[in-house]
């Protein structure tokens, strides 16, 4: 079973473009989250979609938004992009019945803001 | 909503012995408690994960330590190989309790594996 796939690998924007980045989850699995990982913050959750809906959302401006396809693929998009957005964006994928489930994560797409 | 410490944020230790990570948690309504393992380039992968219900659970040469009263959870990785080295990170449910509301992180500790 292929894993999760996020494109692109790579990108560099520069202040004040948007972004659209994407994931396709594993074959099955209906819930997706995005999370941004730098290295002052770490790991922080976005937000998590099922079933084409948003059902949770993290500490975020609205400049971060998301959604999900009938085919359970997703996008997130970043608006007026600012430096500090430089970070690499995970997707993980789950099967979504319900909380807690294993999060399975693709390799990430790494932002660049100049 | 759920804070995580976890430490060290490096730790180095010989081929062949043993390492332990330890994180607490502040939500006494956590009840999921996940490792994850980040090699360089890759995304985290699950490696072990244990549910409130339980204080031990073991695969191979890795193990998970909940204390539910002192609401910290360890790694524990016996025998450790050079494959061994990577980020590993703990995790616990963002608000506590069940729900699809995401995972809060601990900062992680790069683990490296002296030959």
């Amino acid at each position: 079973k292929a894993g999760v796939t996020q494109t692109p690998r790579y990108l560099i924007k520069t202040r004040g473009q948007q972004v659209t980045l994407s994931c396709s989850p594993i074959s099955g699995h209906r819930s997706v989250s995005w999370y941004q990982q730098t290295p002052g913050q770490g790991l922080q959750f976005l937000f998590e979609y099922f079933s084409e809906t948003q059902r949770n959302k993290g500490n975020f401006p609205g400049r971060f938004s998301g959604r999900q396809f009938s085919n359970s693929r997703s996008e997130m998009n970043v608006s007026t992009l600012e430096l500090g957005d430089s970070a690499l964006y995970l997707c993980a994928s789950s099967v979504g019945g319900s909380g807690n489930e294993k999060l399975f994560f693709g390799s990430g797409t790494q932002l660049s803001v100049l | 909503g759920e804070n995580v410490e976890q430490h060290p944020s490096t730790l180095s230790v010989q081929e062949g012995d043993s390492a332990v990570i330890k994180c607490t948690y502040s939500d006494s309504a956590s009840n999921y408690f996940p490792w994850y393992k980040q090699e360089l380039g890759k995304g985290p992968q699950l490696i072990i994960d244990i549910r409130s219900n339980v204080g031990e659970k073991k695969d191979q040469r890795i193990a998970v330590t909940l204390n539910k009263t002192a609401k910290h959870f360890s790694l524990h990785i016996t025998e450790t190989q050079p494959e061994d080295s990577a980020v590993y990170f703990c995790a616990a449910p963002r608000e506590g309790g069940g729900g699809a509301d995401g995972l809060t992180f601990g900062k992680g500790t790069h683990l490296i594996i002296q030959p």
